[in-house]
């Protein structure tokens, strides 16, 4: 069983549509969690970096944790064609002085305009 | 403020040869992680150095694989005598405690 389990995809919504993708995870020790678009042949972008349970919001992204379920998602709201780009969630257990990250396989999201 | 750079982009190497990939990371920035990334793969962690040291090398295969991030000049990683299975994106991040931001990734080929 992987540790960080996500749906590969491809997921294609019409634009303006909300967007949810999540994450389940195996280890109860996970502490920080983050999400990361990767438009292709380029680096990931971080956009979202939480550490609680609850939502975090930002612009039109809001990042949601359960920690008791160990569910992860991230919701876009009014989707762009120029959000497609592949969405990976990572998450860390808590260190001082930082630790690795440990990757879903990514889910690829396509917005139709 | 530059973001993590990389470099070479793209590099071409053919089996038994050395790669070297270099990473700057992002000012004030003194964690750098390498991860790889396999085609339809996520990224998985390889190493992670501080100035002159190694804190977490768990990811690294146990042979031909190095890292490197000297007290002055970029961390490197250095792959011996490639084989073709070490085609992929490397990517370099840099963190300043916690969140962890990426470089655009050094894309490897072994022919």
């Amino acid at each position: 069983q992987k540790e960080v389990e996500q749906d590969p995809g491809p997921l294609s919504v019409p634009e303006g549509a909300i967007v949810s993708l999540n994450c389940t995870y195996s280890n109860s020790a996970f502490q920080y969690f983050m999400w990361y678009r990767q438009y292709s042949r380029k680096g990931p972008e971080l956009l979202m970096y939480t550490y609680s349970s609850g939502n975090k919001e930002d612009g039109r992204f809001t990042a949601q944790v359960d920690k008791s379920s160990k569910y992860i998602s991230l919701f876009i709201r009014d989707s762009q064609p120029s959000d497609s780009a592949t969405y990976l969630c990572a998450m860390r257990l808590f260190m001082e002085y930082g630790n690795k990250l440990v990757f879903g396989a990514g889910t690829i999201l396509r917005v139709k305009s | 403020n530059a973001g993590v750079m990389q470099n070479p982009r793209h590099l071409v190497r053919r089996r038994g040869q050395e790669a070297r990939l270099r990473c700057s990371p992002m000012k004030g920035h003194s964690h750098v992680y390498w991860y790889r990334q396999l085609p339809e793969e996520g990224l998985k962690f390889m190493v992670y150095l501080q100035k002159e040291n190694i804190i977490d090398e768990s990811g690294m295969p146990k042979e031909r694989f190095s890292a490197e991030f000297p007290k002055e000049g970029p961390s490197i990683l250095r792959i011996q005598q490639v084989v073709r299975g070490d085609s992929a994106a490397y990517f370099c991040a840099s963190s300043p405690s916690g969140e962890q931001y990426f470089g655009p990734g050094t894309r490897l080929t072994v022919t």
